[in-house]
């Protein structure tokens, strides 16, 4: 079965740092780009990075870049999210999701999404 | 920077109806690009439709997109129960990398 599992979420003071994973299964996760998109409660969807195939090719949205790292280990079919200084508006469900294969990482749609996981940032 | 602005926010219609769903975009761009998404409460996104027009695997054909340059359309031509949903449009492919969403029209049972 195809799919995505985000792992890694949980309450976390502001200032503090927090690690996500999102392993694959029933593919080669290193064949495709992958992206960290989050949701915040009841509102809509917001981008957050994304990597390349092979890992060499990495781009943030403003709102993270500097504090967010993307980072895959192909070897275990899994790619990460290093998020550090969080902030109360980081508070969100993560997921992770499938980009474009090969050469073609970052211009494609994301056709396989992971359910998500919950990071709420408070005091 | 690329944004989407998706109407009506909320559509109320009744199962059997036909939805006709919104998308413009702030400045011309390439149908390539342009995806529709459908979210159910407590699931993951679905990716229906993509290069504007092409339905992604498994999806019914009672789903369809359309447009090109600013506004473009999604439409489902016979509500199901299961259709009724939050479905978001998507602008991506820009260089250097960037991923814009719309900010969503739910779709309630009237």
């Amino acid at each position: 079965q195809v799919q995505l599992v985000e792992s890694g979420g949980g309450v976390v003071q502001p200032g503090r740092s927090l690690r996500l994973s999102c392993a694959a299964s029933g593919f080669t996760l290193s064949d495709y780009g992958a992206h960290w998109v989050r949701q915040t409660p009841g509102k809509g969807l917001e981008w957050v990075a994304v990597i390349s195939y092979d890992g060499s090719n990495k781009y943030y949205a403003d709102s993270v870049k500097g504090r967010f790292t993307i980072s895959r280990d192909n070897s275990k079919n899994t790619v990460y999210l290093q998020m550090v200084s969080l902030r109360a508006e980081d508070t969100a469900v993560y997921h992770c999701a499938r980009g474009g294969l090969g050469s073609g990482w970052d211009y494609d749609a994301f056709d396989i999404w992971g359910q998500g996981t919950m990071v709420t940032v408070s005091s | 920077e690329i944004v989407l602005t998706q109407s009506p926010g909320t559509l109320s219609l009744s199962p059997g109806e036909r939805a006709t769903l919104s998308c413009r975009a702030s400045q011309s761009v390439s149908s390539s690009f342009l995806a529709w998404y459908q979210q159910n409460p407590g699931q993951a996104p679905r990716l229906l439709i993509y290069g504007a027009s092409s339905r992604a695997t498994g999806i019914p054909d009672r789903f369809s997109g359309s447009g090109s340059g600013t506004d473009f359309t999604l439409t489902i031509s016979r509500l199901e129960p299961e259709d009724f949903a939050v479905y978001y449009c998507q602008h991506y492919g820009s260089s250097p990398p960037k991923y814009t969403f719309g900010q969503g029209t739910k779709l309630e049972i009237k």
